[in-house]
């Protein structure tokens, strides 16, 4: 059983504020790491594919890194809006089927106008 | 809009009862996904289907069964249910590319009472 852990469970910042947030993966047969964004009421949205050690990645805002080496990859969101309320999931898909995900349990962002 | 189109959005049904969840990919996707959310639980993986062959086997119980059809679109059979399979069941759907993200139907809201 693969053990893919997030934290925090949940956070909680002011309009404006920056923050960032963890996941942590197996880093041996490494082969992907999926971040995703699921609003309440919707579905998960893929963020970033991230791939290779060292990979940074950006939409707007939000970015991600990714060490492969120790098996974390951390989400940042720059001065955070109400609309980025949501909960951020990381998943590791299996390195011979991609579908196959192991999905944290996800953080769950409320930015407070 | 991902693409992925799941109905019904919502199912109240009694224990012991059977439903049927469909699924439909996006366009040119070839696997479906199906995933179980339960309360308290993150994403886990039920099963795969790639053109209409079963694919890959996670948590699914023996009263669960899937099917992919020739037009692709896919159904969850959920029987003798139980008040614990009350959970949001997700369909995703995913490119043959290797490291595509999955991408995520609406979900099925189940309630069992």
């Amino acid at each position: 059983i693969l053990n893919v852990e997030q934290s925090p469970q949940s956070l909680h910042v002011q309009e404006g504020d920056s923050t960032n947030f963890t996941c942590s993966f197996p880093s041996s047969n490494f082969y992907a790491l999926h971040w995703y964004r699921w609003e309440t009421a919707k579905s998960p949205e893929a963020l970033f594919v991230m791939t290779l050690n060292g990979d940074e990645k950006k939409k707007g805002r939000i970015s991600a890194t990714l060490n492969t080496k120790e098996g974390y990859s951390y989400l940042y969101i720059k001065g955070s809006q109400p609309e980025d309320s949501a909960t951020y999931l990381c998943a590791f898909p299996d390195n011979t089927n991609a579908g196959k995900s192991t999905f944290g349990d996800g953080t769950t962002l409320t930015v407070k106008p | 809009d991902s693409g992925v189109t799941q109905t019904p959005k919502h199912l109240i049904t009694a224990t012991g009862q059977r439903v049927t969840l469909r699924c439909s990919p996006r366009s040119g996707d070839l696997s479906v996904y199906w995933y179980q959310q339960s309360l308290d639980q993150g994403l886990q993986f039920l099963i795969q289907y790639y053109n209409g062959e079963e694919r890959a086997k996670g948590n699914i119980l023996e009263r669960f069964s899937a099917q992919q059809f020739p037009d692709l679109h896919s159904e969850l059979n959920l029987s003798s249910l139980e008040l614990g399979d009350s959970a949001l069941y997700f369909c995703a759907s995913s490119s043959r590319h290797s490291n595509s993200p999955l991408h995520f139907g609406n979900g099925t809201r189940l309630t069992v009472t």
